[in-house]
Order: C-alpha cells, then structure tokens, then sequence
C-alpha cells in the first residue's frame, strides 16, 4: 500500500501569513495513464471533507486562488498565500493513482495564531 | 444540486450488523464509481470500499474485506454499504464519495471525490 506522509502535523499561522504543507508517498504517484492522482482536501470543524485540488494542481470550481497545488513524483505541497479565518481546519493528502486501496495521509490542522 | 445524502447509521453491538444506504441525486448515478471512507473520532480518513457504476466491481480496505460488502442499486440511485461482524474499530462517521467515471474503458477521475455526504455516525459498544 502507499503510505501517505504529511507534515507538519499541526500549523499555527498568523492571519493574512502564508501557510505550506507537505505531503510525501512512498512510491511515485504518477500513473500509466501519464497522469499524477494526487488530491488536497480540507475538513472544517464539523463539516464533510471538501476537495480543493485534483491531479496535483487543479483548484476546484469555487476554491479561492489563494490555495494552490505542487509538486511531482512523491513530494507535493499545499500553499495557501494568505491565511483567512475561514481557513481553519484539517487539511488532507490523497492518492488514487496505485488503488485498492486508496490512501490519504494522516492531515494537518490549521490554526489561527 | 448534486448531493448525497447518508442514512441508516446507530449504535449497535460487538458481533452485530448494520446496513448503511446513500441517496445520491443531481448526477447520472450509475456512470460513476462510488466510495465509502470513515473517520473513527478524532482520526483522519480511512478509505473503506468502491464500487464500480455498473455494480460489477467491488474493493475493499484490508481491515474490512470479509465483514462488509458494498453494494448498490442504480435504479433508485442509491448506495449501500452491509457491516456485519462489527467490532469496537469500527466505530467512525461514514461517508459516501462519488468517485471516478469510466468512458468506453478509460478511467477519468477529475471528478473522482469532489463530493461527499454529511456521513452518518455508527457507535459499535456494549
């Protein structure tokens, strides 16, 4: 199975600062297909888990530009350029490229300062 | 509006057994794969098991596979997800995911997880 390796486990970030984080796989990521199945999801307290990135840098429709997706291989990161409020909560790393089964890391909760 | 509602979540006992159904509307149900993943409390995502829109198909987490089955029925767009055998572990919100789209035998998952149910607790406990 791929073992999905997130860091930091936990984020404090000042309003308006930028925040990063990384996600690592165990084995490369990218596909026969050619294409790379890698996603970022963010959990809210409370809420469903919400898909922000598809395929490594792909935002989904109504995420704002400040959330961004990099990476290749087995490295990958998540940037949000400038912290907002409404930011606060679980971010997860999850691949689909080598499946069954599909794997997510272990997430990274983003703090307010 | 595309959702997918979850039902038929509970307490129940160490041994016991529960069927877990998901309503899904606003997409062409039977063209996409479906998933469950769960959360047991405070913990991160666990992928369960997938279905392929035909039914045809089925996957399974290692710390599941011969205690529950998945299953669906598209002529009522809905999911299902049998948990039999139930131990303390399993103890989690569960939640539906539309999951990917095959298009004449090609596997296109951009839409792959981009929308999820609200889940629904199950409480395994004596």
């Amino acid at each position: 199975d791929v073992v999905m390796t997130q860091s930091p486990l936990s984020l404090p970030v000042t309003l308006g600062q930028p925040a990063s984080i990384s996600c690592r796989s165990s084995q490369s990521l990218v596909h026969s297909d050619g294409n790379t199945y890698l996603n970022w999801f963010q959990q809210r307290p409370g809420q469903s888990p919400r898909r922000l990135i598809y395929k490594v840098s792909n935002r989904d429709s109504g995420v704002p530009d400040r959330f961004s997706g990099s990476g290749s291989g087995t490295d990958f990161t998540l940037k949000i350029s400038r912290v907002e409020a409404e930011d606060v909560g679980v971010y997860y790393c999850m691949q689909g490229t080598h499946w069954p089964p599909i794997t997510f890391g272990g997430g990274t909760k983003v703090e307010i300062k | 509006e595309v959702q997918l509602v979850e039902s038929g979540g509970g307490l129940v006992q160490p041994g016991g057994s529960l069927r877990l159904s998901c309503a899904a509307s606003g997409f062409t149900f039977s063209s996409y794969a479906m998933s469950w993943v769960r959360q047991a409390p405070g913990k991160g995502l666990e992928w369960v098991s997938a279905i392929s829109g035909s039914g045809g198909s089925t996957y399974y987490a290692d710390s599941v596979k011969g205690r529950f089955t998945i299953s669906r029925d598209n002529s009522k767009n809905t999911l299902y997800l049998q948990m039999n055998s139930l131990r303390a572990e399993d103890t989690a919100v569960y939640y539906c995911a539309k999951d990917h789209i095959t298009i004449f035998g090609v596997v296109i998952a951009d839409d792959a997880f981009d929308i999820w149910g609200q889940g629904t607790m199950v409480t395994v406990s004596s």
